[in-house]
């Protein structure tokens, strides 16, 4: 049973606009958020984190938002740059699980010059 | 600082064939994962290590599968005998501690094709 979830396999967006990803969550334990950016034959790489007593977390062009009473978080990026052009995770961790995380299937973002 | 390092990063092997993968974990960092990662999928934890003990072994296939991390610094990860399905990516990642929440460093992985 997939408990994060990321229903959007894909988007395109312009350069310079804002580019909006989504991730949905099932387990009420899930207390911190990351995102990750992942290259073609690279692993994934940390990008951005939000804990469940925030709900909002700001890094550069990128901004994590959570819901909690939603399970909902997105990850917005503005403006939107060619080289952020990449698949991006969705993970959420809780007390019980010590740092396990568990992803998403990923959104795979083009942004178009 | 070097990252985490994988090995080899591509191995094509034939079903029922052994398979290997290494990993050796960013200096310093006490805690390893392994996580297989299917196409279209985001990773799976398989196991997790606390300096050289396996904490959380539950999603790993203990009949074909099996990890071992001596001294607490390299890891592998054993596949004997492979099956089709096992064709995926195999990263492993790091990080400091398992006080708060630690970023976890991963590798660039290992592509498996079973044929």
């Amino acid at each position: 049973d997939q408990q994060v979830k990321q229903n959007s396999p894909s988007l395109s967006v312009q350069e310079g606009r804002i580019s909006i990803l989504n991730c949905d969550y099932t387990n009420s334990m899930f207390d911190y958020f990351l995102w990750y950016k992942k290259y073609p034959a690279e692993g994934p790489t940390f990008l951005i984190s939000i804990s469940s007593i925030k709900d909002k977390n700001e890094d550069g062009r990128f901004t994590v938002f959570l819901n909690k009473s939603a399970k909902h978080l997105s990850l917005h990026i503005v403006p939107s740059q060619p080289g952020d052009s990449a698949v991006y995770f969705c993970a959420a961790s809780g007390l019980t699980g010590a740092n396990n995380l568990f992803f998403g299937t990923g959104t795979r973002l083009t942004v178009i010059p | 600082e070097a990252g985490v390092v994988q090995s080899p990063r591509y191995k094509i092997i034939e079903k029922k064939q052994p398979v290997a993968f290494w990993c050796n974990p960013i200096s310093g960092h006490n805690t390893l994962y392994w996580y297989r990662q299917n196409l279209g999928q985001g990773p799976e934890l398989l196991i997790r290590y606390e300096n050289e003990e396996a904490v959380d072994d539950s999603q790993l296939p203990k009949d074909r599968f099996s990890a071992e991390r001596l001294k607490g610094v390299d890891s592998t990860l054993k596949i004997q005998p492979a099956e089709l399905g096992d064709s995926a990516v195999y990263l492993c990642a790091s990080s400091p501690g398992t006080s708060g929440y630690n970023e976890q460093f991963f590798g660039p992985g290992t592509r498996l094709t079973v044929l």
